[in-house]
C-alpha cells in the first residue's frame, strides 16, 4: 500500500510563474490536508478538502493560492505568480473518513523554491 | 486547540530511553494528545495518540497523567535513526487540522 505520493519533490519557479504541486492520497483515503512549512519553523495547515470540496481553507494566503481535489485525480496546490516568499516545503496528508480519533499520514513534500 | 509547551532540544545516547515532556495545562476533555516526528528534509510521521489512558504501540509509549495536564513520549531505547523534532499536538476529536509548534529537537548520540 503505496503511501501519500507528492510530486514533484523539488520545484524551481521564477518570480511571476505558476507553480502547480500534486497530491496523491493513499489508497482509501477521501480527505486531503495541505501544509506549508516555511525555514526554520514548524508546519502550518492551510486546507483541507474532501472529493470536489473544500471543506477549511482558513490557512490559505487569500490570493494567488488555490487547492482542488478532483473526483478523478490527484489534489493539487496552485500558486499564481509566485514571489520569494512562496519558497517553502508544501506537505500534503491524508486521512480515512471522518475526521477525529484517527492519524494523518503525510507525504514527502514538495520544496519549493523562487529565484 | 489546547496550547503545548515542549523543551527545545535534549539529548539521549543510543540504546538509553528518550522521554520527551510535554505541557498541554488547558487541555480540555474532549481533546486527544498527538505526537509526530519529522527526520530532517521528510514529512512528518505520525508516532501514538492518546485521551486519556497510557498507549503503548511498537514506536513508543504515551503517558498521559491523570490530570491530563501533561504527557511524556517514551521511546524505549533511541537509536540514532530517532533523531528528529518531535512535536506534541493537542487536537479536538472533532478537529482535523494539526498545530505544529516549535516541538524538541532530539539529538540521539552514539
Amino acid at each position: 500500500n503505496a503511501g501519500v505520493m507528492q510530486n514533484p519533490r523539488h520545484l524551481v519557479r521564477r518570480r511571476g510563474q505558476e507553480a502547480r504541486l500534486r497530491c496523491s492520497p493513499m489508497k482509501g483515503h477521501s480527505h486531503v490536508y495541505w501544509y506549508r512549512q516555511l525555514p526554520e519553523e514548524g508546519l502550518k495547515f492551510m486546507v483541507y478538502l474532501q472529493k470536489e470540496n473544500i471543506i477549511d481553507e482558513s490557512g490559505m494566503p487569500k490570493e494567488r493560492f488555490s487547492a482542488e481535489f478532483p473526483k478523478e485525480g490527484p489534489s493539487i496546490l496552485r500558486i499564481q505568480q509566485v514571489v520569494r516568499g512562496d519558497s517553502a516545503a508544501y506537505f500534503c496528508a491524508s486521512s480515512p473518513g471522518t475526521p477525529g480519533d484517527t492519524e494523518a499520514f503525510f507525504g514527502q513534500g514538495t520544496r519549493l523554491t523562487v529565484v | 486547540d489546547a496550547k503545548t509547551t515542549q523543551p527545545t532540544s535534549m539529548d539521549c545516547a543510543e540504546g538509553r530511553a528518550a522521554n520527551l515532556p510535554c505541557n498541554h495545562s488547558t487541555i480540555s476533555g474532549n481533546e486527544y494528545v498527538y505526537w509526530y516526528r519529522q527526520i530532517h528534509s521528510q514529512g512528518p510521521q505520525y508516532i501514538i495518540h492518546g485521551l486519556k489512558n497510557n498507549e503503548t504501540n511498537e514506536m513508543a509509549s504515551l503517558i498521559i497523567t491523570e490530570d491530563r495536564k501533561s504527557s511524556t513520549l517514551i521511546l524505549p531505547h533511541a537509536t540514532l535513526r530517532d533523531t528528529a523534532v518531535y512535536y506534541c499536538i493537542v487536537r479536538k476529536n472533532s478537529g482535523y487540522a494539526l498545530n505544529f509548534g516549535k516541538g524538541t529537537s532530539l539529538l540521539v548520540t552514539p
